[in-house]
Parts: structure tokens; sequence; C-alpha cells
């Protein structure tokens, strides 16, 4: 089965730092890079997307950097906050013949806590 | 505008039952997939559906089936549970055409003793 590999596996970042999450996927087909952010009891909600024609997108103080030759994708968030304490999950998908995305590959999650 | 929901939101079962979960997409969404995610890991797809049609499956057995109505809404059928069924069950929609993001429910959970 095609993997995505997520690291670290927890973190934790003070008030304000920049917290970094890191993804590595093994299957080069895949054209679609979303992250989500999940708070206990809830749904992953998407945060962010990337397809691989660009190296880099940013939507607020969320940036993802993608390198497609070393098959790997991060997530910063800048001057991170004690709301962002979540689980943040990297996937990866191709995308059908209509433009839509199959079944999303995840990672196993990253737990990170901003502390005060 | 409503987005998606499943239910029920919390359910028992004993090893060897049937279960049946549901779920509504998101308006103007035509495309449901299903995750399983144990606890403390990322989701694992199941399936997707489209035109009421199993588009692609993970790496699930047969025991996992699915259906999909004309009005979009999804069932997941699971039969002879296992005590490692015991899972948060996500149920995901989308625009076939077009926009490949995926919006998920709350889910399910379910536990099997």
């Amino acid at each position: 089965q095609q993997q995505v590999k997520q690291s670290p596996q927890s973190l934790i970042v003070q008030k304000g730092g920049i917290s970094i999450i890191n993804c590595a996927y093994e299957n080069t087909a895949f054209d679609y890079f979303p992250w989500y952010q999940q708070f206990p009891g809830k749904g992953p909600a998407l945060l962010i997307a990337i397809r691989p024609d660009v190296s880099e997108k940013k939507e607020g103080r969320f940036t993802i950097s993608f390198n497609k030759s070393a098959k790997q994708f991060s997530l910063h968030i800048m001057d991170s906050q004690p709301g962002d304490s979540a689980t943040y999950f990297c996937a990866a998908s191709l995308l059908n013949s209509g433009g839509g995305a199959d079944g999303l590959t995840f990672g196993k999650g990253t737990h990170l806590i901003i502390q005060p | 505008d409503a987005g998606v929901t499943q239910s029920p939101t919390h359910l028992i079962k004993t090893r060897g039952q049937q279960v049946t979960l549901r779920c509504s997409p998101k308006s103007g969404h035509d495309t449901v997939s299903w995750y399983q995610q144990a606890l403390g890991q990322g989701p694992q797809f199941i399936f997707q559906y489209y035109e009421e049609e199993e588009r692609q499956r993970g790496n699930f057995p047969d025991r996992f089936s699915g259906h999909q109505f004309p009005n979009y809404s999804s069932e997941l059928n699971v039969n002879a549970l296992l005590l490692g069924d015991s899972a948060l069950y996500l149920c995901a929609s989308s625009l076939r055409d077009g926009d490949y993001e995926q919006y998920f429910g709350p889910g399910t959970r379910l536990t099997v003793t």
C-alpha cells in the first residue's frame, strides 16, 4: 500500500513560534496534497492543500512547502497560538478523470501542543 | 448550508453482528468516500461512491460494503463485526468534476464488544 510518512509524532511549540510538520510520500503519481486539522471528537477539517505544479502556497498563518524531487512536503504554522493545538494530518491522492480526488492516503498524524 | 452529516454518533455492537452507518453529503456534492480511523491513527480509505457505484476501494475485506442513493447520501455496512473494527468511521463528500477538496463529517464512533 502506498504510504505517506509524517513526522514528528508530537510537537510542543511556544506561543508565537513556528510549528513545522513534515511528510514524505512514495507514489510519484500523487498530484494532490492536503493538510487536515482534527480536534478531539471531531472529524478532520481541511486546512490547506497544494498541487505539485507550485512549490509553496500560503493562506494566512499556514504555508505548505512542496519539494517534488525529494517527494516531501511540509506545513508551517506561523505565530502559533494555543487554539492551534490539535492533531494535524498530511494526505496525498491522485486526481480522477473528472478532476476530483481519489481516496486520500493519510499520514499517522502529529499531535501539536502550543504552550501559552 | 449544511455540511456533511453522519448518523448515529455512537454505536455499540457485539462481535459477529452487522452494522449500518449513514452519511449525507454537503449540499451540491455528488461523491462520498468512507474512512476508518483507529484510535491514535490517521484515517484509512475504505471506498468511494459516485453515481451510485463503488468507484475505488482501499485495502478492506468484503465484510465492508456500501451503497449510494439517488440523493447522493450513502451507507456503510459492516458484517460479521470483529473487535478490531472498533474505530471512528468518517464520511467525506466532494464534487466529482473539477473540485478535489474532500470535506469530512463528525464521524460515527463504533465500539465492538
